[in-house]
């Protein structure tokens, strides 16, 4: 592994169904990202860790939820998908703890809720 | 609220030079970043400007004045591999960064 993966690298999933998207770095950074893009609108937050063992909510926390256990893994789960949740997600990592460094971005995954 | 604005859609000639702009209104600032994404794919960091004037990096320039919320990436020597969307983002008062729609670039022969 060198950077950030994401997995699966698309889904289709049926309203009202529970998906965990997978983020793994192995960069040691300690802070890590969830944002969603979708078209005409920026990147939006959802969620983030400084460090692992806390998170916090970002812009948009809504009907997502994430645990950061260790440093290299930081799972995004929707309990119940939406149709509004279709997006595509995008995981991040940057060095620091939480104060301005560089982000550096998974491939992302492509979600379709149905 | 926190606004990040930047045009939509710019065209160019390939060889040519385009500027890219962004204004921005933030609670707080701690740097600017530019990032390009191609179609379909991750944003890549570009550039990072947390003090006033121009920094450059090969073809690529960002501008920044803090005091007009003002900043500008600058591409030179267009090349036809430079089409992609340019990402503007601000890192507010939390260190969270606030992100532009994007400023999609075509570039023809």
């Amino acid at each position: 592994i060198a950077g950030i993966t994401q997995a699966p690298t698309s889904q289709i999933l049926a309203a009202g169904r529970r998906m965990t998207l997978r983020c793994t770095q192995d960069m040691r950074h300690n802070a890590m990202y969830w944002y969603r893009q979708d078209l005409g609108l920026g990147l939006r937050l959802i969620h983030y860790s400084n460090t692992a063992g806390t998170t916090g909510k970002g812009e948009v926390p809504d009907g997502y939820s994430v645990s950061r256990a260790n440093t290299d893994d930081f799972p995004l789960t929707l309990a119940s998908a939406v149709p509004s949740q279709t997006s595509v997600y995008f995981c991040a990592s940057s060095g620091t703890d939480g104060t301005t460094d560089t982000q550096y971005f998974g491939p992302g995954t492509r979600l379709t809720v149905l | 609220g926190q606004n990040i604005d930047q045009p939509t859609e710019m065209t160019a000639t390939e060889g040519a030079i385009v500027q890219i702009n962004c204004t921005y209104q933030t609670s707080g600032f701690n740097g600017l970043f530019w990032y390009q994404q191609h179609a379909g794919e991750a944003p890549t960091f570009l550039s990072y400007n947390v003090l006033d004037g121009l920094e450059e990096k090969g073809r690529f320039s960002s501008f920044l004045s803090r005091s007009k919320g003002y900043s500008y990436l600058l591409l030179k020597e267009l090349q036809m591999k430079d089409s992609a969307s340019y990402l503007c983002a601000v890192s507010d008062s939390n260190y969270q960064l606030i992100w532009g729609a994007g400023t999609k670039l075509i570039i023809k022969p």
